[in-house]
């Protein structure tokens, strides 16, 4: 069975990092690509980013409200994927989902699996 | 690329068929999900490449379009079905999701 389980959130003033991390279990994490999304209290989904396999090459998009501040990054040893957030804002107040893409073909990016969800509130 | 979902919130009754648009600002082929999300639950994924049915959900779902323009369609309205729906892009980055439709109850 295919789970995500993300840990890390928590309160952190302006300005802050923090770091989240998703546990991924029952699939090879190694192969597949992986993404974080965020929802703002009472908002919609808002996309963050992604990072690739090593296949190619771990390279990462990220959303242009988080470019620069936000990275992603993975240990495939460990099965772990990683959001380090800098320079944090209020408006980075949102529930973190990390999200498996189906597959790495360019039709098969949905995400079929999602974690529960950390909190993150920035606030001072 | 912007995704416009229309309408924002809806209320229908059991048994209803119900449409729900989702437009692309510029072509994106038929690389988009549908998701539904219940309050204080992760997102679940409906439909992918506009029209295929992920594995499990119900048939009374269905997706249609390509280009700019998309539908998602619940044949018959039933209880668990009253969420918020959310389309997604997938043909470029930075991927993008529509703003949502909330399904409540008439």
């Amino acid at each position: 069975e295919v789970q995500l389980v993300e840990s890390g959130g928590g309160l952190v003033q302006p300005g802050g990092s923090l770091r989240l991390s998703c546990a991924a279990s029952g699939f090879t994490f190694s192969d597949y690509y992986m993404d974080w999304v965020r929802q703002a209290p009472g908002k919609g989904l808002e996309w963050v980013g992604r990072i690739r396999n090593k296949a190619n090459i771990y390279t990462t998009e990220y959303a242009a409200s988080v470019k620069g501040r936000f990275t992603i990054s993975r240990d495939d040893s460990k099965n772990s994927l990683s959001l380090l957030m800098n320079s944090l804002k209020t408006e980075d107040t949102a529930v973190y989902y990390c999200g498996r893409p189906h597959g790495t073909t360019y039709s098969d990016h949905h995400l079929d699996y999602w974690g529960q969800g950390a909190l993150v509130t920035v606030s001072s | 690329i912007q995704l416009t979902q229309s309408p924002s919130s809806l209320s229908a009754s059991v048994g209803d068929r119900v449409t729900i648009t989702c437009r692309a600002s510029q072509g994106i082929s038929s690389y988009l999900a549908w998701y539904q999300q219940k309050p204080g639950k992760a997102p679940k994924l409906l439909i992918y490449t506009a029209s295929t049915l992920q594995s499990g959900v119900p048939s009374r779902f269905s997706g249609s379009g390509s280009g700019t323009d998309f539908t998602l369609t619940i044949s018959s309205l039933q209880p668990e079905d009253f969420a918020t729906y959310y389309c997604q892009q997938l043909d470029s980055y930075p991927l993008t999701f529509g703003g949502g439709t909330k399904v409540e109850i008439k």
